[in-house]
């Protein structure tokens, strides 16, 4: 299968712990999503990136979190000194940039953080 | 990016059409309508858009009102793998620098055998 994977797909830590995830776009993708979804509510827009650059965050994306995307293919998402309100679902999607693009998101299956 | 409402949920009978209602009554001339939907424990899944004219593939159809301010998905023949959360969300086109995809609440849907 080619599609967005994650890793870990579960993560229990406690309070205070720092977590990295891991998102693995589709290969020709040259844009990378970030959402954060907790019970009951949509994706909430966290950040992206188009290729290697990160072009725009959320305000939801305090000082705890980093996203990078390196080379512009895999991208990682670490939250630091992690509070009880992160605890939810984080998803990633990609997709193409080109000019013919449909807009079109792929997401992940998601990890979801539980923060003891 | 204009705003959407939709009812929280919705009841549909196995083998009959499911026809979601969504209202964007502020959308722009230069925003898409796209439907995605979320089964339990997955990531959202793209449907179908438009953005004025009626559209259809093969999971469902897109029907647009002439004055774009409402429009309804439809799921022709629903089954038991179609209870999901269906999101309605307007957006510009990508192609015009449009990148970010804001999702609302959704739609639950129950098909009932």
């Amino acid at each position: 299968d080619t599609g967005v994977s994650q890793d870990p797909r579960h993560k229990i830590t406690k309070r205070g712990q720092n977590v990295t995830f891991r998102c693995d776009p589709i290969s020709e993708h040259n844009r990378l999503y970030w959402y954060r979804q907790t019970l009951g509510q949509g994706p909430e827009f966290l950040t992206y990136f188009q290729n290697e650059a990160q072009l725009e965050k959320s305000r939801l994306l305090s000082d705890r979190f980093s996203a990078e995307r390196p080379k512009g293919s895999f991208s990682t998402l670490e939250i630091q000194r992690t509070e009880q309100g992160d605890s939810a679902m984080y998803l990633c999607a990609s997709s193409y940039g080109l000019a013919f693009y449909t807009g079109e998101l792929f997401f992940g299956e998601g990890s979801r953080l539980t923060v003891l | 990016d204009a705003k959407t409402t939709q009812p929280t949920s919705m009841d549909c009978a196995e083998g009959r059409a499911a026809n979601l209602p969504c209202n964007h009554s502020t959308i722009s001339g230069n925003e898409y309508v796209y439907w995605y939907r979320q089964i339990h424990s997955q990531g959202p899944q793209y449907i179908i858009h438009g953005l004025k004219n009626n559209e259809t593939n093969e999971m469902a159809s897109l029907i647009i009102t002439e004055d774009r301010k409402s429009s309804t998905l439809i799921l022709p023949h629903a089954t038991l793998r179609d209870t999901a959360v269906y999101y309605c969300i307007v957006r510009v086109a990508p192609n015009t620098g449009g990148f970010k995809t804001i999702f609302g609440a959704g739609t639950r849907l129950f098909v009932k055998a």
